[in-house]
């Protein structure tokens, strides 16, 4: 089975902070993928990767950044964590063409 | 843009009913359409993947069609259990990106 880990389910952080949520895959997706999740808003993509080192922004790439120096790993930065950064994120991978996203189990991060 | 709508939002049923998820599409030239579920507090498992080529997939009591020419797509879920409660998201994944587009899910409740 693929498998996506996220490398927290919890988190909790201080305004101002710089956070790091790491993802690892371990089926040599080329694609991997940030997206957040909040009630009635649904899933919105910060950010996206289809090789080590590329990027791409997503729909709300703000206060965000992200490195990708592993074909294996993905990782989000909050700059400076915001209240407004609450939310639970979650990452993806996939291959190239005709295959679907494998989901990690996603980080509930609390901004306070 | 792609825009992914799905009906309805909630869904509350008795055990034992077979039901239809629904998921409309509007731009047509997708790779591929892609079900999952998401129990509150976690990640997304994906259910069912079907390749823009296909007509329909079936996994246990589960069966997923895909009508590509009218943006539509349906979840079937046959003897509806309580542990089948749970949000009900699709994704479909378009030729020129590499990305997916969400619909906002259906909440789905199996009453017992």
């Amino acid at each position: 089975d693929v498998k996506v880990t996220q490398s927290s389910r919890y988190l909790v952080k201080r305004t101002g902070e710089k956070v790091f949520l790491e993802c690892v895959q371990d089926m040599d997706h080329e694609n991997m993928f940030w997206y957040r999740q909040d009630p009635g808003l649904g899933l919105r993509l910060i950010y996206f990767s289809y090789d080590v080192k590329m990027k791409e922004k997503g729909d709300i790439p703000e206060g965000y950044s992200v490195s990708r120096e592993k074909k294996e790993r993905f990782s989000l930065i909050l700059e400076s964590a915001s209240t407004n950064q609450t939310s639970m994120y979650l990452c993806a991978s996939s291959s190239q063409g005709v295959y679907g996203y494998t989901f990690g189990s996603g980080t509930r991060l609390t901004v306070v | 843009k792609q825009e992914v709508t799905q009906i309805p939002a909630a869904l509350s049923v008795p055990e034992g009913e077979n039901l239809v998820l629904n998921c409309s599409f509007t731009d047509s030239a997708i790779y591929n359409l892609q079900w999952f579920r998401q129990d509150p507090g976690k990640g997304l498992t994906s259910l069912l993947l079907i390749q823009s080529s296909q007509r329909e997939q079936t996994s246990g009591r589960l069966n997923a069609s895909l009508d590509k020419s009218s943006g539509r797509s349906t979840l079937y879920i046959a003897a509806s259990q309580p542990g089948d409660s749970a949000t009900y998201l699709c994704a479909v994944r378009e030729y020129n990106f590499n990305k997916f587009y969400f619909g906002s899910g259906t909440k789905l409740n199996v009453k017992p």
